[in-house]
C-alpha cells in the first residue's frame, strides 16, 4: 500500500533550535497538508499545498513557522526558533484534490 | 470554531452499537470521518456530501443532515478493532478543502 513518509519519527530538542520535519507524499497526489495535534487544541491545518503552490497557510504562526515544497516528493515544515509550545504531532497528509486525505504517521515533537 | 462531537467517551462490549454525533455551529458542506488509534495517523472511513446522503461501510455508516448541520456516524455490531479516537472534519462550501476537525470521540471496545 502506497504510504505518507515522514520523518524524522521523534524529535527532541532544545529550545531556540531550528527543527526540520520533512514529508514525502503518496506518488501521484497533487495536495499536501500539515496539521499539528494537541491534547488542548486537537488537529489544527497550518498550511496545504497544491501542484507545489502554497494555497492556504492561515494556521501557521508566520513569525517562526515556513513550510514548502521543494518538489513534488518533498514537503518539508521549519521552525525556527522553537519554542516549548511547539510540542506536538505534526502530521502530513496528500491526496488528489477534493479526495480523502492520506495522514503519514507523524513527528513526535518535543520541545525542552 | 471547531464541531463538536459527542459523546467525548464511550465504552462499549464486543457486539453493541454506537452512534457518534459531530454538530458544526456553521453551515456543513462536507464531512469527513477518520479513526485514530493512539500513537497511530488517522485512517479515512468516509466522507458525506451536502445533500444529506447516507453511506455504509461495513458495519459502519453515517448519515448528513445539512439543516441541523450535524453528522452522525453508526458503529453497529462493535469488534474489539473498532476502538480508537474518532474525528469528524468539516468543510463549509465547495471549493474549500480545509478541513475543520471536531473535539473527538474516544471509543473503547471492551471483550
Amino acid at each position: 500500500d502506497a504510504r505518507v513518509t515522514q520523518t524524522p519519527r521523534h524529535k527532541v530538542t532544545e529550545m531556540g533550535q531550528e527543527v526540520t520535519m520533512r514529508c514525502q507524499p503518496i506518488l501521484g497526489h497533487n495536495t499536501v497538508f500539515w496539521y499539528r495535534q494537541t491534547m488542548m487544541q486537537g488537529l489544527e491545518l497550518l498550511a496545504y499545498f497544491r501542484n507545489r503552490a502554497p494555497l492556504d497557510d492561515s494556521g501557521m504562526p508566520k513569525d517562526r513557522f515556513s513550510a514548502e515544497m521543494p518538489d513534488a516528493t518533498l514537503a518539508t515544515l521549519k521552525i525556527q526558533p522553537s519554542e516549548p509550545r511547539d510540542s506536538a504531532v505534526y502530521f502530513c497528509a496528500s491526496g488528489l484534490e477534493y479526495q480523502p486525505q492520506h495522514f503519514g504517521d507523524g513527528t513526535r515533537l518535543s520541545i525542552l | 470554531q471547531q464541531p463538536v462531537q459527542s459523546p467525548q467517551a464511550v465504552i462499549l462490549r464486543e457486539g453493541e452499537d454506537a452512534v457518534i454525533n459531530c454538530s458544526s455551529s456553521k453551515a456543513l458542506y462536507s464531512v469527513h470521518w477518520y479513526r485514530q488509534k493512539h500513537g497511530e495517523a488517522p485512517v479515512f472511513l468516509m466522507i458525506l456530501l451536502k445533500g444529506g446522503e447516507q453511506k455504509g461501510h461495513e458495519k459502519i455508516s453515517a448519515s448528513f443532515n445539512e439543516k441541523k448541520q450535524q453528522s452522525s456516524l453508526y458503529l453497529t455490531a462493535s469488534q474489539l478493532s473498532y476502538s480508537g479516537t474518532y474525528f469528524c472534519g468539516a468543510t463549509s462550501n465547495f471549493g474549500n478543502e480545509k478541513l475543520t476537525f471536531g473535539t473527538g470521540t474516544r471509543l473503547t471496545i471492551i471483550p
